[in-house]
């Protein structure tokens, strides 16, 4: 079974459009994430949620909105995409306090 | 500059190579974390800590809470070992992760 699991893994599309990215998490976690990793590698944190409240919210345009119906959820839709929206968006998730954090295999959003 | 600064950033080794990777951080932290990831992309949580050191089979992990550095040992290196290693660091006021750049290893049989 897989712990983490994020849908689509590949979305490629053209800029301007909307977008969602789907992730759950069967491990009974209280706290979700969602991170981006750019073309160098470099992980950046985006949002986190704990029992579906955002606790985390990075320096991310308004057009990325997170949106957790349940705890075990966390979704991403980024509206009008832009093409340094192209990257690899990572979700996790974690117990609450200094526990491992449990990544999903990553989406690869390119945009045209 | 990086509040998390891994060393070195490319690492090519011989199989049955003892490794080294280097992550030097800034702030104060409640945890260090030791992520792998591989060439397809997946991410895996190696270790967590927040003192001493760690060992999970041939990766050992330590780190020294005053010098604010932490090492991830590979002993007997196997070209199976190939992968991105992050170093990230849990701040004090909560689990966000503030990443290193990455250190690609290759190890070559």
């Amino acid at each position: 079974d897989t712990a983490v699991s994020q849908t689509p893994k590949y979305l490629v599309t053209q800029m301007g459009n909307d977008k969602s990215i789907k992730c759950e998490q069967n491990l009974g976690h209280d706290t979700m994430y969602w991170y981006k990793q750019d073309s160098k590698k470099f992980l950046k944190i985006m949002f986190s949620y704990n029992n579906k409240e955002l606790i985390i919210n990075e320096t991310v345009p308004n057009r990325f909105s997170p949106k957790s119906p349940d705890k075990a959820h966390l979704n991403l839709h980024i509206n009008s995409l832009e093409l340094g929206d192209s990257a690899v968006y990572f979700c996790a998730s974690s117990q609450v306090g200094r526990q491992p954090q449990h990544f999903g295999d990553g989406t690869r959003l390119s945009i045209l | 500059k990086n509040e998390v600064e891994q060393s070195p950033q490319n690492l090519t080794a011989q199989e049955g190579e003892f490794i080294t990777i280097n992550c030097s951080y800034s702030v104060g932290i409640s945890a260090l974390h030791w992520l792998q990831q591989h060439p397809g992309g997946g991410i895996v949580s190696l270790f967590m800590l927040s003192s001493g050191k760690k060992k999970h089979g041939r990766l050992i992990a330590t780190i020294n809470i005053q010098e604010k550095h932490s090492s991830l040992h590979i002993t007997a290196s196997h070209p199976r070992d190939s992968a991105v290693y992050i170093c990230a660091v849990e701040g004090t006021s909560g689990s966000r992760l503030t990443f290193g750049e990455g250190t690609q290893l290759t190890v070559n049989p």
